[in-house]
């Protein structure tokens, strides 16, 4: 299992990125990806899960009605839209798929290295 | 929604046995499936045990999970502690709409 993140930066307050996470190693199609969040210091925040054949999307009510989370079957790759960046959302965001097969969560993940997101003006 | 609760820190001496709590605030502990997470300092998270008591492969028979509904907590006991062991240990599980719940983290100090 390979999961690479990538698209982080830095960004003003309010502006929009685009994070990716290519997979590779498994079926893609088979398996729930999720994106977790970790802010410099600080514990590990669950931010969105999408199932194994995107039919369900679920987001923590931090980031509800701003991020969405979507995947592209032809190029392996999950991506994170997040809109709105406020400072608080600055952090690691990591992409991790979980252990549970045909399913939406459930389980444990295998984790990406991570791309640093920065909010500041 | 719920919470997990674990201790911020605890600290033991090589060879000893170590046990880090995770309380869940409501709901029972037993309704979703408990995660442990390790973290080294300036790594990536790995998982350590998965569905409660499941170890990933690779993962030493020192460390074990385990559910108690009487406490409704999850704890992860890790056992003949090595220096290696020194991390972050986060427990997670997940609420009855997908959503990812975390424990706050707990430093494991071994001295």
């Amino acid at each position: 299992v390979q999961l690479v993140e990538s698209g982080g930066g830095v960004v003003q307050p309010g502006t929009s990125l685009r994070l990716s996470c290519a997979a590779s190693g498994f079926t893609f199609t088979s398996y729930g990806i999720h994106w977790v969040r970790q802010a410099p210091g600080k514990g590990l925040e669950w931010v969105a899960v999408i199932c194994y054949d995107g039919s369900n999307k679920y987001y923590a009510d931090s980031v509800k009605g701003r991020f969405t989370i979507s995947r592209d079957t032809s190029k392996n790759t999950v991506y994170l839209q997040m809109n709105s960046l406020r400072a608080e959302d600055t952090a690691v965001y990591y992409c991790a798929r979980d252990f549970r097969y045909r399913t939406t969560a459930g389980s444990g993940m295998d984790w990406g290295q991570g791309t640093l997101v920065t909010v500041s003006s | 929604n719920f919470m997990l609760t674990q201790p911020h820190s605890v600290s033991e001496s090589p060879g000893k046995t170590v046990t880090i709590s995770c309380t869940r605030s409501s709901g029972s502990i037993a309704t979703n499936y408990v995660q442990w997470y390790q973290q080294r300092p300036g790594s990536v998270p790995t998982t350590v045990i998965y569905e409660d008591n499941q170890k990933v492969s690779g993962v030493p028979d020192r460390f074990t999970g385990s559910i108690d509904s009487s406490s409704n907590s999850a704890s992860l006991t890790i056992s003949g502690l090595k220096t290696e062991d020194e991390a972050d240990y986060y427990c997670q599980s997940y609420d009855s709409n997908n959503h990812g719940v975390f424990g706050g983290g707990t430093k494991l100090t071994v001295l």
